[in-house]
């Protein structure tokens, strides 16, 4: 089956505790991002990777980082994350680069940081 | 600043009504989407229109697209309970991959 798995799916982690959550997906697609999403702010682009060792900053990539290794991977690290990153995330991917391409969701991940 | 605003934030409907709901953005786009989420899940696509088209249909489903109002809506016709979710608009610009999403309409059918 064509998706994007994302782990764990809930976590509960105390401030400067580094963490990492795994976004893969099995469909060969060459763009994928992160988003996170807040009450009335809606989605918000953190960090996305055009293919396998291409990665830049989206709209709010500040205490984020990103590694694509292969093209099935793209985890989202945070080296110390403090309670302003309390928050619903979303990995994504599409099959190409250009805006007109459907992008393919995981089932999210709930990080709250205390 | 978000591109894309939903409008309303919230809409509760009876089933077997139509559902409609707008989206206004700021800049010109290439095209726009249409998103659903059902609670706490992931986003699942729902239609594109580009910028040149004005109208799409998709099963129930009707967009369209008013760029010289840089707005957009979504008809959601005879309603049932599992259309109950948020709907997200999403546009896009650039040749790249850069897609802003709105705020989103929580959308609830009652059976």
């Amino acid at each position: 089956e064509a998706q994007v798995t994302q782990n764990p799916r809930y976590l509960i982690t105390v401030t400067g505790k580094k963490l990492t959550v795994t976004c893969s997906q099995n469909m060969n697609h060459e763009y994928m991002s992160w988003y996170r999403q807040d009450p009335g702010l809606g989605l918000r682009q953190i960090y996305y990777s055009m293919n396998v060792e291409v990665t830049d900053k989206g709209d709010v990539p500040e205490g984020y980082k990103v590694s694509r290794k292969e093209k099935r991977n793209f985890p989202l690290i945070l080296e110390s994350p403090s309670p302003n990153q309390t928050s619903l995330y979303f990995c994504a991917s599409s099959l190409g680069q250009n805006s007109y391409n459907e992008q393919f969701f995981g089932p999210g991940t709930r990080l709250t940081v205390l | 600043s978000q591109q894309g605003e939903e409008d309303p934030q919230a809409l509760s409907i009876q089933e077997g009504e139509n559902a409609t709901m707008n989206c206004s953005y700021k800049t010109s786009i290439n095209n726009l989407q249409w998103y659903r989420q059902n609670s706490g899940r992931g986003l699942v696509h729902l239609i594109l229109i580009r910028s040149n088209e004005r109208e799409k249909h998709s099963g129930r489903l009707r967009v369209t697209l008013d760029t010289s109002k840089k707005s957009s809506s979504l008809l959601i016709t005879a309603s049932r309970a599992a259309d109950t979710a948020s709907y997200f608009c999403a546009t896009g610009s650039g040749g790249y991959q850069k897609v802003t999403f709105g705020t989103g309409t929580k959308l609830q059918v009652i059976p």
